[in-house]
């Protein structure tokens, strides 16, 4: 199993440009989730998905969009980047549903905006 | 809401020597706990959660973690340190049933 694929994984974007930051995972998981890691502030909850069909927002949503029309994949869309949207970002995904427990995460795409 | 506190940006320990790294956890109800450890330039790995039971919990890698409930912590710790130990650890609760919440990290570094 390859686990979680993130792709890119290094991405530079000028103001108002729109991406997708791509998620797969090959592990049949549930549960799938979005965070950002910013310097001093840990990792930070952007969207979630609890399963195909189904999304939901985190700590800190506003900027990102997401949908999950497959178990596989999660892709999470900057419709327009704004430079505070520089960071480094993670898909984690999770076996069950219900009851979170241990999550696995992708190695990260690093998104500068400029 | 749940939330967890790491109060300390950087942990130096010789190798061989016995590590802490700390974490105190503010939650409504029974506290679902965890650690996790970031390698640079890599994603986190899971090392142990806490859910119920033995307040003595043991992970991966030699770590283990003692959850204190009457000092709301949740410190991580190893008895001998190595070198190839040297990374960022996250101390994380889970709020509900659905998200895990993140502290803001620890790197540890280890001296040989």
């Amino acid at each position: 199993n390859a686990g979680v694929t993130q792709t890119p994984k290094f991405q530079v974007l000028k103001t108002g440009q729109s991406m997708t930051l791509q998620c797969a995972q090959d592990m049949n998981h549930e549960y799938m989730s979005w965070y950002r890691q910013d310097p001093g502030m840990g990792l930070r909850l952007i969207h979630y998905s609890v399963g195909a069909g189904i999304t939901d927002q985190g700590e800190v949503p506003n900027g990102y969009n997401v949908s999950r029309s497959t178990t596989e994949d999660f892709p999470l869309r900057l419709l327009s980047a704004a430079p505070s949207q520089t960071s480094v970002y993670f898909c984690a995904s999770s076996y069950s549903r219900v009851k979170v427990v241990k999550l696995f995460f992708g190695s990260g795409t690093q998104l500068s905006v400029l | 809401a749940q939330s967890v506190a790491q109060p300390e940006d950087q942990v130096n320990v010789a190798e061989g020597n016995p590590l802490t790294v700390k974490c105190t956890y503010s939650v409504s109800g029974n506290p679902y706990l965890f650690w996790y450890v970031q390698y640079p330039n890599r994603g986190l790995q899971f090392l142990l959660k806490y859910i119920t039971g033995d307040n003595l919990v043991k992970g991966s890698y030699g770590f283990e973690a003692e959850f204190n409930k009457s000092q709301t912590s949740f410190h991580l710790k190893k008895p001998s340190a190595l070198v190839s130990d040297s990374a960022l650890y996250f101390c994380a609760v889970r709020e509900d049933t659905d998200k895990l919440i993140f502290g803001t990290g620890t790197r540890l570094q280890v001296f040989p």
